[in-house]
């Protein structure tokens, strides 16, 4: 397998603007994760999906982000409008189960909101 | 929710050396994971370990689920270990802080 793909690899955009980041999961993966890493808050759970359900948002840090998985292969991540606060790497993982299964992460999208 | 606490924060060490990573955790967990954060900001997975010893190569990796702890074992360091080792406990998606390690030729 592939191993989870997210796109782009880098984000350079300017305050205002919708950003829109994608994620394809490893196939046969139930749950798919969305993480966001900045130097001060370090890796925190946005939100998680089950067979492409959404789960738990409670990590999302306000309205302006949203997620979706249309099939369980693709996801994304959409922030609008995007402000230089939301500059950071946005990984997206995925497991086969929860709980007791390991996550498998992608490559991440660096994110630069000017 | 769950609180992760790794030591040392910050690591340096010579090429060869042997090092000792440990993640400290305030509840119960059913999975346990170390990652290693590559300098490219990669993460890579190095052991799902809920209990019990694995090993893989030159680094290994204890979890004593009961009193709530789990280790990284790195012996013979080489320069391309330095970078960021994470500890996760999955049942709650909770992520220590890291150990920065550095090893230097």
């Amino acid at each position: 397998d592939a191993g989870v793909i997210q796109s782009p690899r880098h984000e350079v955009t300017e305050m205002g603007q919708e950003v829109t980041l994608r994620c394809k999961p490893i196939s046969g993966h139930d749950y798919l994760f969305w993480y966001r890493q900045t130097m001060m808050r370090g890796l925190e759970l946005l939100i998680y999906f089950n067979n492409n359900v959404p789960i738990d948002d409670s990590g999302m840090p306000e309205d302006r982000f949203s997620a979706k998985m249309p099939n369980a292969s693709f996801s994304t991540l959409k922030i609008q409008p995007s402000e230089p606060r939301d500059s950071a790497v946005y990984f997206c993982a995925s497991s086969r189960g929860i709980g007791a299964a390991e996550q498998f992460f992608g490559p991440g999208t660096r994110l630069t909101v000017l | 929710g769950i609180q992760v606490e790794q030591s040392p924060p910050d690591l340096i060490l010579q090429e060869g050396a042997n090092s000792t990573l440990r993640c400290n955790f305030s509840d119960s967990v059913n999975n346990l994971q170390w990652f290693h954060q590559n300098p490219w900001g990669q993460l890579i997975n190095l052991f799902y370990i809920p209990s019990g010893t694995k090993q893989n190569g030159r680094l290994s990796a204890t979890t004593v689920a009961t009193e709530r702890y789990s280790l990284l074992y790195i012996s013979s360091s080489q320069t391309t270990d330095s970078g960021v080792y994470f500890c996760a406990v999955a049942n709650d998606m909770r992520f220590g802080a890291g150990t920065r390690l550095t090893v230097k030729p």
